[in-house]
């Protein structure tokens, strides 16, 4: 079944203790991307990546880094979590110039 | 940058009849135009995209259409159904040419019985 998926579903922390959130997609897309989701602010784009060892910024990239090693997998790395960075977290893939296809999700709390 | 400004925010409509949404973009964009559709505690799922050379798209009760010289696209939802009461959330393409998408802010829909 083609899917995107992304662990932990949901997360409870505190400040400045680093995390990880993984997102991986069996379909062989190049681009992946990951999106942040707040009440009256719709989705913002964090950091996307056109390909393996290619990355960028998106709309809202402070506080977060990403790497992409290898074409299934682009984690989201929090190293240094704020209060202000609980949210809700997507990501999504697809191939260049097609929609995306989105994760089921990522509840962050940060205490 | 490209800004996309989705309404109504939300929206009541009775069973059977025709939901409309709207959304408008500034930057001249290429590529494709889609619509998600999300339900709570669930990621967005593409529902219909259209791209910028075809005026209308229909796929069963949901048809986009596209308005490229008034930068608007809509989606409407014909014979509405309580199933369809979700979020809907239009996007449009950052810039020329490029993969990143900018979401409009939601729509809720609620469709009564």
């Amino acid at each position: 079944e083609a899917q995107v998926t992304q662990n932990p579903r949901y997360l409870i922390t505190v400040t400045g203790k680093k995390l990880t959130v993984t997102c991986s997609q069996n379909m062989n897309h190049e681009y992946m991307s990951w999106y942040r989701q707040d009440p009256g602010l719709g989705l913002r784009q964090i950091y996307y990546s056109m390909n393996v060892e290619v990355t960028d910024k998106g709309d809202v990239p402070e506080g977060y880094k990403v790497s992409r090693k290898e074409k299934r997998n682009f984690p989201l790395i929090l190293e240094s979590p704020s209060p202000n960075q609980t949210s809700l977290y997507f990501c999504a893939s697809s191939f260049p110039g097609t929609p995306s296809y989105f994760g089921p999700g990522t509840r962050l709390t940060v205490l | 940058q490209q800004q996309v400004k989705q309404s109504p925010q939300s929206l009541i409509v009775q069973k059977g009849g025709i939901s409309i949404i709207n959304c408008a973009y500034e930057n001249t964009a290429f590529d494709y135009f889609p619509w998600y559709q999300q339900f709570p505690g669930k990621g967005p799922a593409l529902l219909i995209a259209i791209r910028p050379d075809v005026s209308e798209k229909k796929e069963g009760r949901f048809t986009i259409s596209f308005n490229k010289s008034a930068k608007q696209f809509s989606l409407h939802i014909m014979d509405s159904q309580p199933g369809d009461s979700a979020t809907y959330f239009c996007a449009a393409p950052s810039r020329a040419g490029s993969y990143q998408l900018t979401f409009g802010k939601g729509t809720k829909l609620s469709v009564i019985p």
